[in-house]
C-alpha cells in the first residue's frame, strides 16, 4: 500500500552542526512534498516544500532534496540550533489532489547546547 | 490575523460519552480539514468539509464519528460512545479556495487532547 516513512526515528545533534532528516515514499505518482515542524503541544508548522519536477529547494537554513529514482526525500537543516528541536514530519500529495496528505512518522530532532 | 483555533486544548472524557471537537478556520477560509494523530504517529487525514458540505470522509470511522462544517460558527468533530482507542492528538487545518491540482495550503491549529478514560 501507499506509505510514507522515515528511516530514522531520533536524531541527536549538537548545536551548531547540520543536520539531515531522511524519509522514504512508495508513491511514485505522489507530486508534491512538504516538511512539516511539530514543537511539544502545538500543531505541525510549515518548513518548506518542493514539486516533483524538482530535486532541490533551499529556505532559510533548510534545503529539501528530492530523488526521485530512489523515492527519497530528505530535509538538510544548516547550523542546527536548540529551536529546531522538534518532531519533523514529511508528508506527500497524490496526484489528482489538492488537499489530501499523506504524512511520515515523524523524527525527533534533539539539539544538544 | 488569528490562526486556526481549537477548542478545548485538552479533553477528558469517561468511556461512552460523547466528545465535541471545535475548530474556527483562518479568516478567509472556507475549507476545513480534520486529522487524527495517535502517540508517536504521524497525521492520519480524517475528513474535509467546506461550509455546509462533506467533501471526502474517507478517513473517518464507519461509526460513532461525525463532522460538520455549518454555514454559521465553528466546524464540529463529533465522537460518540468515545472509546479508549479514540485518545490522540486532533488537529484541524483550513485553507482558502484554489482552482485545479495545485495545493491548497493547509494551516494547521494546535490541536484537541482527548484522554478517554
Amino acid at each position: 500500500g501507499e506509505s510514507v516513512g522515515l528511516h530514522l526515528p531520533t536524531l541527536s545533534v549538537q548545536e551548531g552542526d547540520n543536520s539531515i532528516i531522511n524519509c522514504a515514499y512508495s508513491n511514485s505518482a505522489s507530486d508534491y512534498f512538504i516538511w512539516y515542524k511539530q514543537e511539544s503541544g502545538k500543531g505541525p508548522q510549515f518548513i518548506i516544500d518542493i514539486r516533483s519536477n524538482m530535486d532541490k529547494r533551499q529556505g532559510q537554513r533548510v534545503t529539501v532534496l528530492l530523488n526521485k529514482t530512489v523515492k527519497h526525500l530528505s530535509l538538510q537543516i544548516a547550523a542546527t540550533q536548540p529551536g529546531d528541536s522538534a518532531v519533523y514530519f514529511c508528508a506527500e500529495k497524490g496526484r489528482g489532489s489538492n488537499y489530501k496528505l499523506t504524512f511520515g512518522k515523524g523524527t525527533l530532532l534533539t539539539v544538544n547546547p | 490575523n488569528a490562526g486556526v483555533m481549537q477548542n478545548p486544548r485538552h479533553l477528558v472524557r469517561r468511556r461512552g460519552q460523547e466528545a465535541r471537537l471545535r475548530c474556527s478556520p483562518m479568516k478567509g477560509h472556507s475549507h476545513v480539514y480534520w486529522y487524527r494523530q495517535l502517540p508517536e504517529e504521524g497525521l492520519k487525514f480524517m475528513v474535509y468539509l467546506q461550509k455546509e458540505n462533506i467533501i471526502d470522509e474517507s478517513g473517518m470511522p464507519k461509526e460513532r464519528f461525525s463532522a460538520e462544517f455549518p454555514k454559521e460558527g465553528p466546524s464540529i468533530l463529533r465522537i460518540q460512545q468515545v472509546v479508549r482507542g479514540d485518545s490522540a492528538a486532533y488537529f484541524c487545518a483550513s485553507s482558502a479556495i484554489t482552482g485545479g491540482n495545485r495545493y491548497n495550503e493547509q494551516f494547521f491549529g494546535p490541536g484537541t487532547r482527548l484522554t478517554v478514560l
